[in-house]
């Protein structure tokens, strides 16, 4: 069965200041990768995904995150955030058969102005 | 406008009232599922579909049933609802494939007493 950990439940940084979230994942088969924004009231909506090719992949908003497969891990970055940031952020997997998608715990994370 | 529908968005019910909750996307998308999202452990699929009559069990299947009379029709059904099912309940919906991103819609806050 896959499954995605987030260590990082509650993350609280000033603006400006850089950001980098962990997801280790499970899988056996080969990943494909998904991080979510969830933002205060609101539906998920995709930062950005990976399933093949460069392992560094850019998102909206000035997100990125890298897949390092020696690690299972699809971290998510961001070099300056910002107030709006303030958000609810979670990594998925999904299966080759395309049918689970499974998230970790989420991560919230607040900005301060 | 693509968009996931939810209604209603906000509900409270007694113990063992049954409720259905509606789930509508114009985007004719093959995929549909429903997720609850409880604190601290991110969204759990209860139950999708990859087509029409076409449904299946996710991790969280107990107390619930579902759907899939039309493509664009997804909903929820708890036939005896219980305190534990209180959660936020998300319907998503993506073409087929494992890249594929899923949209959300906005949400549906059940409270059981």
């Amino acid at each position: 069965a896959q499954s995605v950990s987030q260590h990082n439940h509650h993350v609280i940084l000033s603006e400006a200041a850089s950001l980098e979230l962990g997801c280790n994942y499970s899988y056996g088969g080969t990943v494909n990768l998904f991080w979510y924004v969830q933002y205060p009231g609101q539906h998920l909506q995709l930062l950005l995904k990976y399933f093949s090719g460069d392992p560094l992949v850019k998102g909206i908003k000035g997100f990125e995150a890298e897949f390092i497969k020696s690690k299972f891990s699809f971290n998510l970055r961001k070099p300056s955030v910002q107030w709006s940031d303030t958000a609810e952020y979670f990594c998925a997997v999904r299966n080759n058969a395309g049918n689970m998608l499974t998230f970790g715990g989420g991560t919230r994370l607040m900005v301060k102005p | 406008e693509a968009q996931v529908t939810q209604n209603p968005r906000y509900l409270i019910t007694v113990t063992g009232k049954k409720l259905t909750v509606t789930c509508s996307q114009n985007m004719n998308h093959e995929y549909m599922s429903w997720y609850r999202q409880d604190p601290g452990l991110g969204l759990r699929q209860i139950y999708y579909s990859m087509n029409v009559e076409v449904t299946d069990k996710g991790d969280v299947p107990e107390g619930y049933k579902v759907s899939r009379k039309e493509k664009r029709n997804f909903p929820l059904i708890l036939e005896s609802p219980s305190p534990n099912q209180t959660s936020l309940y998300f319907c998503a919906s993506s073409t087929q494939g494992r890249d594929t991103e899923a949209f959300f819609g906005q949400g549906t806050r059940l409270t059981v007493v």
